[in-house]
């Protein structure tokens, strides 16, 4: 089993739809949790990092992480055209130990215009 | 240009030879890191480093070498290349392991005959 599981998609969606993204784990040790998102053939760019549980909005972005269920989402409302790409979600397990810095596959999402 | 920088940008090479890869980093991070990037794995760490002269192992280091003689350079060389290293390399760099925000070159499309 991986440690981080993700649906690869794709995901298509009409302009203007509210888009929901999903990872689950296995290790509950997982402290630090980020979304990133990548163009194609481009390199991933960080989009949203929290810590712990909670939620975390920045515009139309919305993270949310659920320990309990060992569970984290991406919400992205008005969806539009240029969201078009695949998103990662990525978790650690401590500051200093990096090598448990575990990446999903990723999620393939198109926005239809 | 500021930024982190890989090249080459695409590589055809042939089994048996020898490749390197280059990843410069222009912000002074402490941290660099290569991954590789393969449909249904998402991103797994090759090696990484701490700094200058320390590098270490990640989730699949095998067929692979790394150096990191000054802070802004970081080569991955395939030492004997194989078709199972055909994949998308990217070097990221960050100044704190485990939580921080790791920035990503925009990789290394690497072909191996």
């Amino acid at each position: 089993q991986k440690e981080v599981e993700q649906d690869p998609g794709p995901l298509s969606v009409p302009e203007g739809a509210i888009v929901s993204l999903n990872c689950t784990y296995s290790n509950s040790a997982f402290q630090y949790f980020m979304w990133y998102r990548q163009y194609s053939r481009k390199g991933p760019e960080l989009l949203m990092y929290t810590y712990s549980s909670g939620n975390k909005e920045d515009g139309r972005f919305t993270a949310q992480v659920d320990k309990s269920s060992k569970y984290i989402s991406l919400f992205i409302r008005d969806s539009q055209p240029s969201d078009s790409a695949t998103y990662l979600c990525a978790m650690s397990a401590s500051s200093y130990n990096f090598n448990k810095f575990y990446f999903g596959s990723g999620t393939k999402l198109n926005v239809k215009p | 240009d500021a930024g982190i920088t890989q090249s080459p940008r695409y590589k055809i090479t042939e089994t048996g030879r020898q490749v390197t890869l280059m990843c410069h980093q222009t912000w002074s991070h402490s941290y660099m890191f290569w991954y590789r990037q393969d449909l249904g794995h998402g991103l797994r760490l090759i090696y990484y480093s701490a700094a200058a002269d320390i590098t270490d192992k990640g989730e699949v280091p095998d067929g692979y070498v790394v150096s990191r003689s000054k802070t802004e350079n970081f080569p991955l060389t395939l030492e004997s290349a194989t078709r199972s290293q055909t994949s998308v390399y990217f070097c990221a760099s960050s100044e704190i392991t485990g939580g921080g925000e790791q920035f990503f070159g925009p990789g290394t499309r690497l072909t191996v005959l």
